[in-house]
């Protein structure tokens, strides 16, 4: 059955520097997603991005973040200047379609780590 | 805001116990609802989904129903095993894109 799939698992990086999150949708799936899950609290909701293009944002998804999909499957996310709160669980999903009763399928998560 | 409010965990039950998690919302509109579940160093799983007041939700013996007069969308399940332990997410999606989630609930099934 075809899965999300996102490397690395864990990344542990200093505060200030540069990461790249990375993600392979679904093949048939148009439109891509990051979410994320600080430890203790709620998956949120980051961005969502079709055609090349971000297509919702949260107020979260600030001017260090940005969206890529550089090539036929992979979708990134780049954190441009970390800070410690953004250590989390980021999650990457796909949809084949969006709107009423469309199933977003996630991937296994990177653990971001910022010291 | 559009908001999933979940019963708090943990919980525990014994194998072959009924279990019910609780999941209210607040939403404008229709919006589609689901149930996510996730296993134990696992990525979130699509266990569920209901797009439309009264429509039922099932899979692997879990169902939940949309009760759009009582904005609740509970996940029950008669006879749970231990493979059942898991964190178990509320969802909603109001509109085109942005999943809401739930705090999540952890479920331990004993033997």
């Amino acid at each position: 059955e075809p899965e999300v799939t996102q490397t690395p698992s864990h990344q542990v990086t200093q505060m200030g520097q540069e990461v790249i999150l990375r993600c392979v949708p679904i093949s048939n799936h148009l439109y891509f997603y990051w979410y994320r899950q600080i430890l203790g609290q709620k998956v949120e909701f980051l961005v969502s991005f079709y055609n090349n293009e971000i297509s919702e944002k949260s107020e979260i998804f600030d001017d260090q973040f940005s969206v890529e999909r550089p090539d036929g499957s992979n979708f990134t996310l780049k954190i441009r200047s970390t800070k410690l709160e953004d250590s989390a669980m980021y999650f990457c999903a796909s949809s084949e379609r969006t709107g009423g009763g469309a199933e977003q399928y996630f991937g296994p998560g990177t653990r971001l780590t910022v010291t | 805001g559009d908001s999933v409010t979940q019963m708090e965990g943990p919980v525990t039950l014994s194998e072959e116990a009924f279990l019910t998690i609780n999941c209210t919302y607040t939403a404008t509109g229709y919006p589609s609802l689901f149930w996510y579940v996730q296993y134990p160093g696992e990525g979130l799983q699509l266990l569920l989904k209901a797009t439309k007041a009264d429509d039922k939700g099932s899979n692997k013996g879990f169902e939940a129903t949309y009760r759009k007069e009582t904005t609740s969308f509970h996940l029950e399940k008669g006879s749970v095993q231990v493979s059942d332990s898991a964190v178990y997410f509320c969802a909603l999606l109001p509109g085109d894109y942005k999943l809401s989630f739930g705090a999540g609930t952890t479920v331990t099934v004993r033997a």
